[in-house]
């Protein structure tokens, strides 16, 4: 069965410094893609970004990267130069091929201190 | 351009009531998703529909749980005589067509759930 495991429930870290959520990830399939999302505390889920099995380059989006090792099944995502406002919820979630359904992990809570 | 509009924000319901969840998808989006969200838990994929097609809904209770998305108006997550395990935020999110890559799926905001 497809599964994602966030294995940190909680991060802590300090203003302008990087740090790199985990996400591990189980699936048979050649096909799939995986996604990060944040939720601030006002709850609504924020798509992040992206990454395809076959994209052969790691995605970045801004402050966003996501190191993709796929024989290792990671795609840990890193957060450059963090600020207050990351201080959040992330979540990793993985799309199953040839559906639509997105299977998330239980997530990190991060804090960003000053 | 309003993203994916979900109403109300917070509902509260007595226990055996029924609970309607409302979902308007981006403009030009014809899927639609729900998914759960249990406290302190990651969500969990509940039903999929396109215009007045059900197309997965392996994710949800057998009973008491039902979902259309007609082919005017918003997309209904209708849960009847609600128990206090059905408290959670129950969330929407809408694609333009199936399998959307880097630009991810557009969730709504949520519609927290309390049963009282």
């Amino acid at each position: 069965a497809q599964k994602i495991t966030q294995t940190q429930p909680g991060m802590f870290v300090q203003e302008k410094e990087a740090v790199t959520l985990d996400c591990t990830y189980d699936t048979s399939d050649q096909s799939y893609g995986l996604f990060w999302y944040k939720q601030p505390s006002s709850g609504e889920m924020i798509f992040l970004i992206y990454q395809g099995s076959y994209d052969e380059q790691n995605a970045t989006e801004g402050r966003y990267s996501l190191n993709f090792q796929k024989a290792r099944k990671s795609a840990n995502l890193v957060i450059s130069a963090s600020q207050l406002g990351d201080s959040a919820m992330y979540f990793c979630a993985m799309r199953e091929a040839y559906t639509d359904k997105l299977i998330f992990g239980t997530g990190t809570r991060l804090q960003v201190f000053p | 351009n309003a993203g994916v509009m979900q109403n109300p924000r917070h509902l509260v319901r007595r226990r055996g009531q029924e609970a309607r969840l409302r979902c308007s998808p981006m403009k030009g989006h014809s899927h639609v998703y729900w998914y759960r969200q249990l406290p302190e838990e990651g969500l969990k994929f509940m039903v999929y529909l396109q215009k007045e097609n059900i197309i997965d809904e392996s994710g949800m209770p057998k009973e008491r749980f039902s979902a259309e998305f007609p082919k005017e108006g918003p997309s209904i997550l209708r849960i009847q005589q609600v128990v206090r395990g059905d408290s959670a935020a129950y969330f929407c999110a809408s694609s333009p067509r199936v399998s959307p890559e880097h630009y991810g799926y557009t969730f709504g905001s949520g519609t927290r759930l309390t049963v009282v």
